[in-house]
């Protein structure tokens, strides 16, 4: 099993559309997690980190599930500049803190 | 403005070489890492470095080495290039020490072993 696995896509929505993201990870000591956002011919970005708590910035909302091991990103109202491709990253902890594990990623094309 | 150079924006290689890929940050940052990207299976950690001269192997390191003599500089090593080294290499690099860290990546090197 990956340790980081998403649904690889992709999803072509229609400007204005929701769209939701999920992500699993294997390893239980995982202690941090992300949504990066890579464009086309680009390197990877932060988006937003995912509390436990779950946070919204804007039109971008994330959630943790640490029980079911499950990271999610809803993306609201989309935009054309939306179309990228969306990374979940978990962050090891443990004796391998620091380390950033990436999923396969999640390709997103909005279109007019 | 943080920034994460890599060497090269595109490199050709012979096979057999051995090639170096080199990465500089400007951030005082204790960890760096090297990944490389290819289509379907998204960025696979290769190596990983915490501090100067400590490094661990992260998903796929068979047929690289690093070096990492000071804190800025992190160089990822093909000992001999091969063919199926032909990828995407990205370098990173974050704070050590802060459980939610961002990382911050080159601009990538595309790595083509003819």
């Amino acid at each position: 099993r990956k340790e980081v696995e998403q649904d690889p896509g992709p999803f072509n929505v229609p400007e204005g559309a929701t769209v939701a993201f999920n992500c699993t990870y294997s390893n239980s000591a995982s202690q941090s997690f992300f949504w990066y956002r890579q464009d086309c011919r680009k390197e990877p970005k932060l988006l937003m980190s995912v509390y436990s708590s779950g946070n919204e910035d804007g039109r971008f909302t994330a959630q943790l599930n640490r029980a079911s091991q499950y990271i999610s990103l809803l993306i609201r109202d989309s935009k054309l500049s939306d179309s990228a491709t969306y990374l979940c990253v978990v962050n090891a902890g443990g004796t391998s803190y620091g380390k950033l594990t990436f999923g396969q990623g999640t390709i997103l094309t909005v279109h007019p | 403005d943080v920034k994460v150079t890599q060497s090269s924006r595109y490199l050709v290689k012979r096979t057999g070489e051995k090639v170096f890929l080199e990465c500089v940050q400007d951030m005082d940052h204790e960890n760096m890492f090297w990944y490389r990207q290819d289509p379907g299976l998204g960025l696979r950690l290769i190596y990983f470095s915490y501090d100067v001269k400590m490094k661990e192997k992260g998903d796929i390191p068979e047929g690289y080495s690093v070096s990492r003599e000071k804190k800025e500089r992190f160089s990822l090593i093909l000992e001999s290039a091969s063919t199926n080294q032909t990828s995407m290499y990205l370098c990173a690099s974050s704070l050590r020490g802060r459980v939610y860290t961002e990382a911050f990546f080159g601009q990538g090197t595309r790595l083509t072993v003819v």
